[in-house]
């Protein structure tokens, strides 16, 4: 099946700093998605993002599909940006969604 | 609007107990899913079900049963509960697949096999 790796897996910023997630798969999708987990376990969709580029407030991500690869960038962090941070594919076989294993991060006042 | 409501919050079996999380979904969703998250890792699919009156494995399906009642509600069972199976238990629904429409988490189930 379909491989999904995600850098870094920990990351910890001042608040104010600016990240970049990565997240790598080894095939072909259908699309792509974006979660943050809260530090009380809350499951967040943040971005269904297939291919190009959406922004929402001070997140924004993109996806660029013919190279496998998707970017979450996080600008002017704040201390509840804090939890860990998913991307999810849908393989070729419609619905079956395929988690990545996350990126913690600590953003610290 | 509830969303997607998982019961029970938290619960504690024996080992060779059995029992079944219930998860409904009031957004007229087509696809329902089971996902597990151990201590420090991503979420694992169990079984997902494309639409009412279908069902599928996932990546880790061994030691579990599912049901898609009806459109609403997607229950997953232990039918001997192992302490491998300790773990958070999440259920998600989505609308139709290839649409924009993102998948909506309940809150889980933390259970705990002793």
């Amino acid at each position: 099946g379909i491989q999904v790796e995600q850098s870094p897996p920990d990351l910890i910023l001042q608040e104010g700093a600016n990240s970049t997630l990565r997240c790598n798969f080894s095939d072909s999708v259908n699309n792509l998605q974006w979660f943050h987990q809260n530090p009380w376990g809350q499951l967040i969709n943040l971005f269904y993002i297939p291919s190009g580029t959406k922004q929402n407030g001070r997140l924004s991500a993109t996806t660029v599909a013919t190279e496998r690869y998707s970017l979450l960038y996080i600008s002017s962090s704040q201390t509840t940006d804090s939890g860990v941070y998913f991307c999810a594919v849908e393989e070729g076989s419609y619905d079956k969604v395929i988690f990545g294993p996350g990126t913690s991060l600590s953003v610290i006042p | 609007n509830a969303g997607v409501t998982q019961t029970p919050k938290f619960q504690v079996l024996k080992t060779g107990q059995s029992m079944t999380l219930q998860c409904a979904q009031d957004m007229n969703h087509n696809s329902m899913y089971w996902y597990r998250q151990d201590p420090g890792m991503g979420l694992r699919l169990i079984y997902y079900s494309a639409s009412e009156g279908t069902t599928d494995k996932g990546e880790v399906p061994n030691g579990y049963n599912v049901s898609r009642l009806n459109k609403r509600e997607f229950s997953l069972r232990l039918e001997s509960a192992a302490p491998s199976q300790t773990s958070v238990y999440f259920c998600a629904s989505s609308a139709y697949r290839g649409q924009d429409q993102p998948q909506h988490f309940g809150d889980g189930t933390r259970l705990s096999i002793l």
